[in-house]
């Protein structure tokens, strides 16, 4: 079974604070997504890579980077986080048949609080 | 804007009954999915159909798919409680990423 892992289930973060999201698959898949998930808004795409060391921007991009040194890792990286950024955060990795539309496998999420 | 718009927003129904979700989308696609949340949680892949399928089943799960009015439906027959979560369709645009739609909240009551 394919799994993601995502480094904490809850996480609380001041104002400013520099975050880090951890997202590790150990199913060898070359693409992984970050999204934030929003009442009412449903999923929204941060960040998405298909290779080590590649990245693209999603539809939501602004306030965030993200790393992938390593093809199992992929990191969401908040500069200075800002109330506005209190959200879930969902990594989500795939294979890459038929470009990157094909089956994503989740992560149970990161509940973000920003005071 | 979403591709893929789920309705109806909310659906409560009985335990045995059958519940039937739809998704409208914007644009053609090579495929749409289908994906359930329990809250709180991470979003768990259903159900994969194809631009040139026209239904699939997969255990009490049936979906269908109508490009021509570019909409799609999740049936979930004799319906448990255990059933309840959010679901969501998924749509690979022009840009072949993956788009969600806001979601149906389905609660099942014993």
């Amino acid at each position: 079974d394919v799994k993601v892992t995502q480094s904490s289930r809850y996480l609380v973060k001041r104002t400013g604070e520099k975050v880090f999201l951890e997202c590790v698959q150990d199913m060898d898949h070359e693409n992984m997504f970050w999204y934030r998930q929003d009442p009412g808004l449903g999923l929204r795409l941060i960040y998405f890579s298909y290779d080590v060391k590649m990245k693209e921007k999603g539809d939501i991009p602004e306030g965030y980077s993200v790393s992938r040194e390593k093809k199992e890792r992929f990191s969401l990286i908040l500069e200075s986080a800002s109330t506005n950024q209190t959200s879930m955060y969902l990594c989500a990795s795939s294979l890459p048949r038929g470009g990157l539309g094909e089956t994503q496998y989740f992560g149970p999420g990161t509940r973000l609080l920003v005071l | 804007s979403q591709q893929g718009e789920e309705d109806p927003q909310a659906l409560s129904i009985q335990e045995g009954e059958n519940a039937t979700m739809n998704c409208s989308y914007k644009t053609s696609i090579n495929n749409l999915q289908w994906y359930r949340q329990n809250s709180g949680r991470g979003l768990v892949h259903l159900i994969l159909i194809r631009s040139n399928e026209r239904e699939k089943h997969s255990g009490r799960l049936r979906v269908t798919l109508d490009t021509s009015k570019k909409s799609s439906s999740l049936l979930i027959t004799a319906s448990r409680a255990a059933d309840t979560a959010s679901y969501f369709c998924a749509t690979d645009a022009s840009t072949d990423k993956l788009i969600f739609g806001t979601g149906t909240r389905l609660q099942v009551f014993p």
